[in-house]
C-alpha cells in the first residue's frame, strides 16, 4: 500500500496569511494527488484534484504543485472559512490511501 | 446537481454487524464507482472499499478483509455498505463518495453523503 504522509500536523494561522502544507507518498504517485478540506460536522469537500486542477467554485486562494513523492497545498492568504482539516489523497492505486490530515487552527 | 444521501445513525453491541445506504440522485448511478471512507473520532479519514455499481465489482482495505461487504440496488440507485463484527474501534462516521475520472485518467470523490454516525457500545 502507498503511504501518504502530511506535515505538519497541525498549524496555527491568523488571517491573511500564507499557508502550505507538505504531503509525500512513499512511492512515486506522478500526479494523482487530491486535496480535501474537511470540517467539523460536514461531508469532506474536494479543493484540488491530479495535484493542481480544480472544480469550479474553489477559490483561487488555494492552489497545488508538485509530482511524484511531494506535493504542496498553498493558500496564499487564509480567510476565516479556511479554518477546517485537509487531507491528501493518492488516486495513483487502490487502495486509496489518506494522508493523517492537517488541522489549521486559528491562531 | 448530483447528491448522495446516507442512512440515519446507528448504535449497535460489539460483534454486531451494521448496513450503512446511500441513494444517489442527480446522475446515471452506475456510471460511477462508489467509495466508503470513514473517520473514527479524534481521527483521520480512512479510506476502506470501493463498488462499481455497473457490474458489482469490489474491492476494499485488507484490515477490513473478511468483514466488509459492499452491494447496491440499481433499481434504486443505493449503494450499501456492511461491516460484521462490529468492535469499539468501530465507532465512526461513515462516508460515501462518488468516484469519477477525468479524460486523463485521474479520479477524485466529487459528491459525498451527509455521513452516518456508527456507535459500537455494550
Amino acid at each position: 500500500d502507498i503511504q501518504m504522509t502530511q506535515s505538519p500536523s497541525s498549524l496555527s494561522a491568523s488571517v491573511g496569511d500564507r499557508v502550505t502544507i507538505t504531503c509525500r507518498a512513499s512511492q512515486t504517485i506522478g500526479t494523482y494527488l487530491n486535496w480535501y478540506q474537511h470540517k467539523t460536522g460536514k461531508a469532506p469537500e474536494l479543493l484540488i484534484y491530479a495535484t493542481s486542477r480544480f472544480l469550479s467554485g474553489v477559490p483561487s486562494r488555494f492552489s497545488g504543485s508538485g509530482s511524484g513523492t511531494d506535493f504542496t497545498l498553498t493558500i496564499s492568504s487564509l480567510q476565516p472559512e479556511d479554518f477546517a482539516t485537509y487531507y491528501c489523497q493518492q488516486s495513483f492505486s487502490h487502495p486509496r490511501t489518506f494522508g493523517q490530515g492537517t488541522k489549521v487552527e486559528i491562531k | 446537481q448530483g447528491q448522495q444521501v446516507q442512512s440515519g445513525a446507528e448504535v449497535k453491541k460489539p460483534g454486531a454487524s451494521v448496513k450503512v445506504s446511500c441513494k444517489a440522485s442527480g446522475y446515471p448511478f452506475t456510471s460511477y464507482d462508489v467509495n466508503w471512507v470513514r473517520q473514527a473520532p479524534g481521527r483521520g479519514l480512512e479510506w476502506m472499499g470501493w463498488m462499481n455499481p455497473d457490474s458489482g465489482h469490489t474491492g476494499h482495505a485488507q484490515k477490513f478483509q473478511g468483514r466488509v461487504t459492499m452491494t447496491r440496488d440499481t433499481s434504486i440507485n443505493t449503494a450499501y455498505m456492511e461491516l460484521s463484527s462490529l468492535t469499539s474501534e468501530d465507532t465512526a462516521v461513515y462516508y460515501c463518495a462518488r468516484d469519477v475520472y477525468d479524460s486523463s485518467g485521474h479520479s477524485y470523490f466529487d459528491y459525498w453523503g451527509q455521513g452516518t454516525p456508527v456507535t459500537v457500545s455494550s
